[in-house]
């Protein structure tokens, strides 16, 4: 079963829109989260979140976790068409595999000029 | 050369035929790893290597193998390519090396086609 879920699976929003993007999950040995924006090719690293409740922020995208519930978010203010991408979230688990990193499926977002 | 690079960037293959795709970072980062994108599966791991000379598997290894001869490279290979292998193919390294951050910096990919 998924132990990184994401959600929406694909969103459409208008340019200047604000969108804020989920990612739940379940895994042993949790160390980190990360989240990566896709674009054409590959996936590039966008931040890291290994404590609750302390905020990532880099310009109109920020990130927060929450460890108790097993949760972390990413939010997007005043989208531009450049930020149309798969969003991929990540969780570093030192489980079996060592340094593992579980993906979610990504979401899918496209904003319209 | 700089971060990841891989080789090559497509291919189209026969089924049955043995292919190599090829990975190389010069950031002399500890682990590799080879992971493949399907649409709505997201990114799933292959296999993996934390230092040179030992590898692991991951998620979906079979029908595929690999080596870990030094830091710098690591090759992917396709013994006898199946049409289900079919798929964009992510190399990624990371400086963990069992302490530290796991983040992965990913190379451009391999988009492989197998008929």
């Amino acid at each position: 079963e998924d132990k990184v879920v994401q959600s929406p699976l694909s969103l459409v929003v208008h340019e200047g829109d604000t969108v804020t993007l989920n990612c739940s999950y379940e895994v042993t040995n949790f160390r980190s989260l990360l989240w990566y924006k896709q674009e054409k090719k590959a996936p590039t690293f966008l931040f890291m979140l290994t404590s609750s409740g302390i905020e990532k922020k880099s310009g109109r995208l920020s990130s927060i976790l929450d460890k108790k519930e097993l949760f972390s978010i990413l939010n997007i203010t005043a989208t531009q068409t450049g930020d149309s991408a798969v969003y991929l979230c990540a969780v570093d688990s030192r489980g079996s595999t060592l340094g593992r990193l579980y993906f979610g499926r990504g979401t899918q977002l496209t904003v319209w000029p | 050369i700089a971060g990841i690079t891989q080789a090559p960037t497509s291919q189209i293959l026969a089924a049955g035929r043995r292919m190599t795709l090829r990975c190389t970072q010069d950031m002399r980062h500890n682990a590799m790893y080879w992971y493949r994108q399907d649409l709505g599966l997201g990114l799933r791991l292959i296999h993996y290597s934390n230092t040179a000379g030992t590898t692991g598997k991951g998620e979906v290894p079979d029908g595929y193998s690999v080596s870990r001869a030094n830091t710098d490279d690591f090759p992917l290979t396709l013994a006898s390519a199946v049409p289900s292998q079919t798929s964009v193919y992510f190399c990624a390294s990371s400086a963990y090396s069992g302490t530290g951050s796991n983040e992965q910096f990913f190379g451009p990919g391999t988009r492989l086609t197998v008929l």
